[in-house]
């Protein structure tokens, strides 16, 4: 079955470095989202990602975040100057072209730690 | 924007025993159901999904039910065993329109399901 691919599996970064976290969606969907969870908390929605363009973001995904789809395969999350806060498990999801629902298919997840 | 509430926090059952858990959301619009259980430091993984076009579905061991009128679903998990115990989040979903728009899916805070031998 194929899956979403993440790496790294573990990211370690001083504050006010930037990090690039990498994903690869499964290849026949079009919908790429992150989102993020901070150590036993919820599973947060970050942004979505459809037609190589923004599609929603939420009040989390501010200014120090982007995406890209650099390529026909990758889908990146950069965080221009990281915070302590910052810190979390950060999934890598895709979907296929549903208009009722589709399953989101999760990666991994790249485990950031900002010291 | 959709607000998820779930309930309770922590449920801990006898194995074999019936586990039910229970969520709410707040937009009338949200049309897309899913629960994803999560083991300790692996991904969330989709066990269960509804669509608001149906009150109920199963698979196995696992049965989802929808009110649309309360806006609550709940699920449901029989003969509960020993790999059951994970944290299960409820989440829901907004319909896409189309000509695109990815609406993310609002999860709710999750269950710690602990299965007691």
């Amino acid at each position: 079955e194929p899956e979403v691919t993440q790496t790294p599996s573990h990211q370690v970064t001083q504050m006010g470095q930037e990090v690039i976290l990498r994903c690869v969606p499964i290849s026949n969907h079009l919908y790429f989202y992150w989102y993020r969870q901070i150590l036993g908390q919820k599973v947060e929605f970050l942004v979505s990602f459809y037609n190589n363009e923004i599609s929603e973001k939420s009040e989390i995904f501010d200014d120090q975040f982007s995406v890209e789809r650099p390529d026909g395969s990758n889908f990146t999350l950069k965080i221009r100057s990281t915070k302590l806060e910052d810190s979390a498990m950060y999934f890598c999801a895709s979907s296929t072209q549903d208009r009722d629902g589709s399953p989101l298919h999760f990666g991994n997840g790249t485990r950031l730690t900002v010291t | 924007g959709e607000n998820v509430e779930q309930h309770p926090s922590t449920l801990s059952v006898q194995e074999g025993d019936s586990a039910v858990i229970k969520c709410t959301y707040s937009d009338s619009a949200s049309n897309y159901f899913p629960w994803y259980k999560q083991e300790l430091g692996k991904r969330p993984q989709l066990i269960i999904d509804i669509r608001s076009n149906v009150g109920e579905k199963k698979d196995q061991r696992i049965a989802v039910t929808l009110n649309k009128t309360a806006k609550h679903f709940s699920l449901h998990i029989t003969e509960t065993q020993p790999e059951d115990s994970a944290v299960y989040f409820c989440a829901a979903s907004p319909p896409r329109y189309s000509g695109g728009g990815a609406d993310g899916l609002t999860f709710g805070k999750g269950t710690h399901l602990i299965i007691q031998p």
